[in-house]
């Protein structure tokens, strides 16, 4: 089973709408994080936000939010009256301690590319 | 400005051939990973190093090789026995230790195709 699953392959939206992208993981620790990061077609990808598994508070920048919930395991990420600049591959992950010597885990979804049409 | 290099941003192999991808970076990171990135795969781990001289496979380890001589550099060789290296390539680093809330910092990918 998928630890990080992103449901969504591909969302096409008309710019101005919002879009949320969805986030499910799968842990059995209580301590971890989830990020997400974006992958423009330059092809690095660039860190957005971190969530601990203790702090349930949405978080809202700007025209982003992020929507927290352990009762679904699930971390899904709004847009807000998209722009053409959004479009890019969006990634979301989570962090555990590993099991060799409890270092940092990261295990990545699949990603959502995401193309936001003038 | 403090980040990650990879070169070189397009790569060729021919049959039969190693090759490396290099990977600098100068933010002092202890950790440095390496992902192979495939269409609808997302990103999947290859090597990870959490300290000098020191390094670990990831998910997806056969037919790859790395080695950590310097805190800076995690250069990955795609070896031949390596059957379908076609893919994008990341670097990244982090902080490092036992922190689960580093956020990884990536490089701009070695993009590898078969000649």
């Amino acid at each position: 089973a998928q630890k990080v699953t992103q449901a969504q392959t591909e969302i096409s939206v008309v710019e101005k709408e919002d879009v949320t992208l969805d986030c499910v993981y799968e842990t059995r620790d209580t301590t971890y994080y989830l990020f997400w990061y974006k992958q423009p077609p330059s092809g690095e990808l660039v860190f957005l936000i971190r969530r601990n598994s203790f702090d349930e508070q949405n978080e809202i920048s700007g025209r982003y939010s992020w929507n927290f919930q352990k009762s679904t395991s699930s971390f899904n990420f709004t847009i807000t009256a998209s722009q053409v600049v959004d479009s890019a591959v969006y990634f979301c992950a989570l962090s555990e301690a590993g099991n060799s010597g409890g270092y940092q885990k990261v295990t990545f979804g699949t990603g959502t590319k995401l193309q936001v049409i003038p | 400005d403090g980040g990650i290099t990879q070169s070189p941003k397009y790569l060729f192999r021919k049959e039969g051939q190693n090759v490396t991808l290099s990977c600098e970076q100068n933010l002092n990171h202890d950790a440095m990973y390496w992902y192979r990135q495939d269409p609808g795969q997302g990103l999947r781990l290859i090597y990870y190093s959490q300290i000098v001289n020191d390094f670990q496979k990831g998910d997806i380890a056969e037919g790859y090789s790395v080695s950590r001589e310097k805190k800076e550099s995690f250069p990955l060789t795609v070896t031949s026995a390596q059957k379908n290296p076609t893919a994008f390539y990341l670097c990244a680093s982090s902080i490092g230790g036992r922190a689960l809330n580093q956020p990884q910092h990536f490089g701009d990918g070695t993009r590898l195709s078969i000649l």
